[in-house]
């Protein structure tokens, strides 16, 4: 079974700091990972997605495969930035099943 | 390009009670996909459609199903509501194959008393 694991429900950092959301999962195939934001009054979108390897609002998230791990990070978190972050896993069988995390709240602190 | 749409936005019901909900996909996206949010579980994944056929399911009772029409768009349905169904239900929509990437439409949010 494909399982994604946020530890921190909640991060606060001041801005100007450096922010890395946790993310690990479990799944025995060759998973796509994604990162998904939902800020305050708005719709769940997609941050990015590693097959893409790009840097979205000065985010990056790189998959490693040997610690299961997908870290979202920024080095300076802006206050535009507080929002619930989602990590998502989408199975390689070719069907859109995508099991996300809990989520962790990001907190900017002006 | 319309997002997706979901109706209705807010419902309450009183258990023992069904609900319906609707969710119009973007023009041209064939699988939908349906989540269930709350504070403490996050999104849980419910189902997903592709040409009216469900191809996943997650681990939710049998109160909770589904369907697909021809024009894609999707309904659930949720029989003899618990507290516990009390929640934001997402739709999300996408091609099949190719971007794999999810849009969501706002939610409808179901208050159970």
């Amino acid at each position: 079974a494909q399982r994604v694991t946020q530890p921190e429900k909640l991060l606060s950092v001041f801005k100007g700091a450096p922010v890395e959301l946790k993310c690990n999962y479990s799944y025995s195939g060759s998973p796509e990972l994604f990162w998904y934001v939902q800020y305050s009054r708005q719709r769940l979108q997609l941050l990015l997605r590693h097959i893409s390897r790009e840097s979205i609002k000065g985010f990056t998230a790189d998959l490693n495969k040997g610690e299961t791990s997908f870290h979202l990070k920024k080095p300076f978190a802006q206050e535009e930035d507080s929002a619930m972050y989602y990590c998502a896993l989408r199975n390689s069988g070719g069907y859109q099943k995508v099991t996300f995390g809990t989520g962790t709240k990001l907190q900017v602190i002006p | 390009k319309a997002g997706v749409t979901q109706t209705p936005r807010y419902l309450i019901k009183t258990r023992g009670q069904q609900v319906t909900l609707s969710c119009s996909p973007i023009s041209g996206h064939r699988s939908v996909s349906w989540y269930q949010q709350t504070p403490g579980q996050g999104l849980q994944f419910l189902f997903e459609y592709f040409s009216e056929t469900q191809r996943n399911k997650g681990n939710f009772p049998g109160r909770f199903s589904g369907r697909q029409f021809s024009n894609s768009r999707s309904e659930m349905n949720v029989s003899t509501l618990e507290l516990g169904d009390s929640a934001l239900y997402l739709c999300a929509s996408s091609l099949a194959g190719g971007a794999n990437v999810l849009t969501f439409g706002a939610g409808s949010r179901l208050t159970v008393l």
